[in-house]
């Protein structure tokens, strides 16, 4: 069965600092990924999105993630972090046959200390 | 062009009533999502539909019935609510597959 797991439930970084949030995914072939932010009392906001080319992919706000097949991993990153980036964020997985759903991590709650 | 709206964005319910949530989109969409969020759980996946008229079951369906009788309206119901349901509901859309998902603002649901 297809999975998603963000193996960290809280993150606290420095303002300034850099960020790697993590996400692992179990899937029988490569799917579609996304990152998803949502503020306190919000929706959720796309980040950014793999679909296929090249694993390396911007996003708004400044941050980038990276498709690793071998690790079956989408790392999000952001080099230097803004105190506006404190929120939620959710790494899902949309599968590209059948039901044609997404399946969403835990999420990962990111504290940004100033 | 409003998006994803969601109606009502908050309802206190007591145990045994019944309540319709409304979910519209305005791009036109195939698919449509109904999604609960839990502490600690994420979004899990109640309802979905791939078009006007069908639905399908998701990850947690008990409990909730939807309906798609007109493409841009997705309404999910509590025939009879129990505290299990309090959680925040988010509706989504896309337009087919591999397209981004857009989130509604959410419904805070309070079952007391």
């Amino acid at each position: 069965a297809q999975s998603v797991t963000q193996p960290d439930i809280h993150i606290t970084v420095s303002e300034g600092a850099s960020l790697e949030l993590r996400c692992n995914y179990s899937y029988g072939a490569t799917p579609y990924l996304f990152w998803y932010v949502q503020s306190p009392g919000q929706g959720l906001q796309l980040l950014l999105k793999y679909f296929s080319g090249d694993t390396l992919v911007q996003g708004i706000k400044g941050f980038e993630a990276e498709f690793k097949r071998s690790q079956s991993s989408f790392n999000l990153r952001k080099p230097s972090v803004h105190w506006s980036d404190a929120a939620e964020y959710f790494c899902a997985v949309a599968t590209t046959s059948g039901t044609y759903k997404y399946i969403f991590g835990t999420g990962t709650r990111l504290k940004v200390l100033a | 062009n409003a998006g994803v709206t969601q109606t009502p964005k908050f309802r206190v319910l007591k145990t045994g009533q019944s309540m319709t949530l409304l979910c519209a989109q305005d791009m036109n969409h195939e698919y449509m999502y109904w999604y609960r969020q839990d502490p600690g759980m994420g979004l899990r996946l109640i309802h979905y539909s791939v078009g006007e008229g069908t639905t399908a079951k998701g990850e947690v369906p008990d409990g909730y019935n939807v309906s798609r009788l007109k493409k841009q309206n997705f309404l999910l119901g509590l025939e009879s609510a129990a505290p299990s349901q309090t959680s925040v509901y988010f509706c989504a859309s896309r337009l087919r597959v591999g397209e981004t998902q857009y989130f509604g603002p959410g419904t805070r649901l309070l079952v007391l």
